[in-house]
């Protein structure tokens, strides 16, 4: 089954600055949006990042992305010890008809 | 905005019903999906359905074993699961697709596990 491939772990220090990839095939990310998310330990995943590189109302401006043909990448400026969560990935997968998630990154803000 | 139930405790092979209840959107207007998290684990997408329940997809994990369904009238989503396994032990969640695969309301999930 098609996969998207993110690190598992990143850090940085508060203020700092941070990139999380995902890496997906022409199937999958290659020909569809990537959509980002935030995982609060204990909480549901919230929409960080929607079409590649949009965020939707009330995201701050800390919070930014892009896509390049097979793979996308989350950044985060300004780091936050409230920003210590797991982050996703997600397209849709051109020959499952379905969805797809990463792995999942966690990120600690040290 | 999404209020899921029905889970709980299930021996191997048995069944159950998830729901999710909508409100505070035309629910009938959207793409509905079920992601599960097993414990410590990531997201995966389970099934989807969309606005007229005429187009369902399922992942291969649960294809054949899981129902995806919908009644618009009462503005609530379904997920009959049977034959279940120690692996679908998970939090469920029901969310809505609101463009491109992107879901921007999630409820708080649901919790099923799957022991004897």
């Amino acid at each position: 089954q098609s996969m998207l491939t993110q690190p598992p772990s990143v850090s940085a220090a508060p203020g700092q600055k941070v990139t999380i990839t995902c890496s997906g095939s022409s199937s999958n990310i290659g020909e569809n949006y990537v959509s980002w998310y935030q995982q609060l330990p204990g909480s549901a995943p919230k929409l960080l990042i929607y079409d590649n590189d949009n965020r939707p109302s009330g995201i701050p401006d800390r919070f930014s992305a892009s896509k390049s043909g097979t793979s996308a990448t989350l950044g985060i400026t300004g780091l936050q010890t409230a920003d210590e969560a797991d982050y996703y990935c997600a397209t849709k997968d051109g020959s499952l008809s379905g969805g797809l998630f990463g792995g999942g990154t966690k990120l600690t803000v040290l | 905005q999404l209020v899921e139930s029905g889970g709980g405790l299930v021996q191997p092979g048995g069944s159950l019903r998830l729901s999710c209840a909508a409100s505070g959107f035309t629910f009938s207007g959207f793409w509905m999906l079920w992601v599960r998290q097993s414990p410590g684990k990531g997201l995966v997408w389970v099934s989807r359905i969309n606005g007229d329940g005429t187009s369902i997809n399922y992942a291969d994990s649960v294809k054949g074993r899981f129902s995806i369904s919908r009644d618009n009238a009462k503005n609530t989503l379904y997920l009959q699961m049977n034959s279940l396994r120690a692996e679908d032990t998970a939090i469920y969640y029901c969310t809505r697709d609101w463009r491109n695969f992107a879901m921007d309301v999630w409820g708080q999930g649901t919790t099923v596990t799957v022991s004897s």
